[in-house]
């Protein structure tokens, strides 16, 4: 029944290493998005993805690669991980032609050592 | 370029008192505004949204919100708050045709019994 899933809900990694989020939303919606809150609880969207194709990339380090296989998947895979990408991610889904409400998954809280 | 400013970092209230947050946004087209809320630990919930038509907008859990343009604000209120409201309060504003949300740095609610 979740709208918008993510996995996994925590993440620990050492630094340098490679991870991936995955994002699922079954709400039917055409355009999937990445955003990140940093310790100050502060949100800041990273991409944007309209029936897969990419139309929002906030100058994020190229480290970053979010991947739409489908519509309903906006996955996030990131390399060379550093101590300053230590964060939460939250994956967001709305139908851009119809509305304009943006619906968010449970997060997903990546920790870098 | 758009901003969203929400002065009140953190608020005490007391149950059953009212409440208004405060938030002022800069944008130069008509804004699409919405409040969300963030429980601990949690993601993003949205409690309500304005586009156009009438300036008080009702949303879920009793919450209420009024734009006001000659201000630039959309404040948040509600005449009775619960124990349950503590959380984090975030203001947003959806700018340009790609549906970014730009939120602001949130206020976080404390509520005292």
């Amino acid at each position: 029944d979740t709208a918008v899933s993510q996995t996994p809900k925590y993440l620990v990694t050492q630094m340098g290493n490679d991870k991936s989020i995955k994002c699922e939303q079954n709400l039917g919606h055409d355009t999937m998005y990445w955003y990140k809150q940093d310790s100050k609880k502060f949100l800041k969207i990273m991409f944007s993805y309209n029936n897969k194709e990419l139309i929002i990339n906030e100058t994020v380090p190229n480290r970053f690669s979010p991947k739409s296989p489908d519509k309903a998947h906006l996955n996030l895979h990131i390399n060379s991980l550093e101590l300053g990408d230590s964060a939460v991610y939250f994956c967001a889904s709305s139908q851009a032609l119809a509305g304009e409400t943006q619906y968010f998954g449970p997060g997903t809280r990546l920790l870098v050592l | 370029a758009q901003s969203v400013t929400q002065p009140d970092i953190h608020i005490t209230v007391s149950e059953g008192a009212s409440l208004e947050l405060r938030c002022n946004y800069s944008y130069g087209a008509t804004p699409y505004l919405f409040w969300y809320v963030q429980s601990p630990g949690q993601g993003l919930q949205l409690l309500l949204k304005y586009f156009s038509g009438d300036t008080l907008v009702q949303g879920i859990k009793g919450f209420e919100a009024e734009f006001k343009r000659s201000q630039s604000s959309f404040n948040l209120r509600k005449p009775s708050v619960h124990w349950s409201d503590a959380a984090e309060y975030f203001c947003a504003v959806r700018t340009g045709t790609a549906s970014k949300l730009t939120f602001g740095t949130g206020t976080r609610l404390q509520v005292t019994l």
